[in-house]
């Protein structure tokens, strides 16, 4: 079935790099995505990638993607307070379609220290 | 980008009412929308997909008499929690998709619905 792991939580300096790495199972994925929660808030899309690709960059996001080991992460350059939020990784399964379903994984709850 | 809304944004009720939960976009027509649930420090768990005009497709485990959902315009869609229990106190979230262009990363999501049945 499709299953998606995150790690729970990381912490780190402000000014240092961030990786959040996140698993998935389904090898027909189509797209997999990277989203932002803050406290009792919903969900912002931050980046996404197409599966075909490798790695995609936008500003102090950049997202790699090892297809061969299902591994996906997100690096946020120059992390500030205002980056702390749980970040969901989030597949589009393979067989689903065009119909817009989401797999989400657990979510990576980061702490950004001054 | 565009705007999905949700109403109420969290709402308190006694053991055995219903509860409606609103979920609409605001500048784009959606014809699929999905309602999610979240637990506390948990992740999303997507509960059903609506489609407008049609039955709404439910998840395994997901009770369809327990959780109605009508679309019943491209621009609004609602959850019904039937005979609200404690234990479907959550966070629910609707999601909406617009198919207007790129169908992939077009799916935006409102900001929650808090319900705690007491």
């Amino acid at each position: 079935g499709e299953d998606v792991e995150q790690s729970l939580f990381l912490s780190v300096r402000e000014g240092d790099s961030s990786v959040i790495n996140c698993t998935y199972t389904d090898s027909s994925s189509t797209y997999l995505y990277w989203y932002k929660q803050e406290p009792g808030a919903g969900l912002q899309l931050l980046t996404y990638i197409f599966s075909n690709m490798d790695m995609k960059q936008d500003q102090r996001l950049t997202v790699l993607l090892n297809k061969k080991d299902k591994h996906l992460s997100l690096c946020i350059a120059d992390t500030q307070t205002g980056d702390s939020a749980i970040y969901f990784c989030a597949e589009t399964p393979g067989g689903s379609g065009n119909t817009g379903k989401l797999i989400f994984g657990q979510g990576t709850t980061l702490q950004v220290k001054p | 980008g565009a705007v999905v809304s949700q109403h109420p944004s969290w709402v308190i009720c006694k053991s055995g009412t219903s509860v409606k939960i609103e979920c609409r976009s605001l500048d784009f027509q959606a014809t699929t929308m999905f309602w999610y649930r979240q637990f506390p420090k948990q992740s999303l768990m997507l509960m059903a997909t609506s489609n407008e005009g049609s039955k709404a497709t439910y998840e395994q485990g997901v009770e369809k008499d327990k959780f109605l959902i009508n679309h019943a315009s491209l621009t609004l869609s609602t959850l019904t929690v039937t005979s609200a229990h404690p234990e479907d106190s959550s966070f629910y979230i609707c999601s909406a998709r617009d198919q207007g262009t790129n169908q992939q990363e077009t799916q935006y999501f409102g900001p929650g619905t808090r319900l705690l049945v007491l």
